[in-house]
């Protein structure tokens, strides 16, 4: 099983409050994403990041932002949270393979974030 | 762009029952996951296909890559209701990529 850890697990805000949802792994990956997934409906990318100080925009756009400077930790800040931005967001991480061959990328339990 | 259709989107069966779930990509793949969701929670990583033809198995559970890499199936034996939840495919487009590509789920309902 992964060593993939996010908190909080649920969070109800109001608009306009500034939130901040942390992900952290102990299996030392270089490689760590954010998914944003709507109930019924496939993830999507929004954030990743190659390793310390590295991060890149997903898929998906997103009014937050990520911070990477330690390894293992990956948090995920909105500035002005909004009701769109009520979603289950999916922190995830991988082994930064040099063979050609796919990582494999595990998954935190999740964060429900609910913005009244 | 990548897409991938997963097929049925809901599936009921009785405990006991055999199942398969498919995964089908409208461009070769470089590589393919399988996912477990249980409801409101983090994904569970069940197998890994990279190779065309290439099958694993994990307990009762069975998954096969097609030798064109462009569909998967996932095939439980004997379903029992641990293996209710959403099956979740995911796709590296071939080229690779660290961005891994969905399918929208297939839910499963083991009724006892």
């Amino acid at each position: 099983e992964a060593d993939i850890y996010q908190t909080p697990r649920y969070l109800v805000i109001g608009t306009g409050k500034k939130i901040t949802l942390e992900c952290s792994q102990t299996m030392g990956h270089d490689k760590m994403y954010w998914y944003q997934q709507d109930p019924g409906m496939e993830l999507h990318l929004i954030h990743y990041s190659y390793g310390v100080n590295s991060t890149e925009k997903g898929d998906l756009s997103s009014e937050s932002t990520v911070s990477r400077i330690r390894t293992e930790h990956f948090p995920l800040t909105l500035e002005s949270a909004r009701p769109s931005h009520t979603s289950q967001y999916l922190c995830a991480s991988s082994e930064y393979r040099v063979v050609p061959r796919p990582d494999t990328q595990y998954f935190g339990p999740g964060t429900r974030l609910t913005v009244l | 762009s990548q897409e991938l259709e997963q097929s049925p989107q809901s599936l009921i069966v009785q405990e006991g029952k055999n199942l398969t779930i498919n995964c089908t990509s409208s461009k070769t793949l470089y590589g393919l996951y399988w996912y477990k969701q249980k409801y409101g929670e983090g994904l569970i990583f069940l197998m890994m296909l990279q190779k065309g033809g290439e099958e694993k198995s994990h307990e009762k559970i069975t998954a096969k890559l097609d030798e064109k890499k462009q569909q998967s199936s996932l095939h439980i034996t004997a379903s029992q209701p641990s293996h209710a939840g959403i099956y979740l495919c995911g796709a590296v487009p071939q080229g690779g990529s660290e961005k891994l590509v969905f399918g929208k789920g297939t839910k499963l309902t083991v009724n006892p």
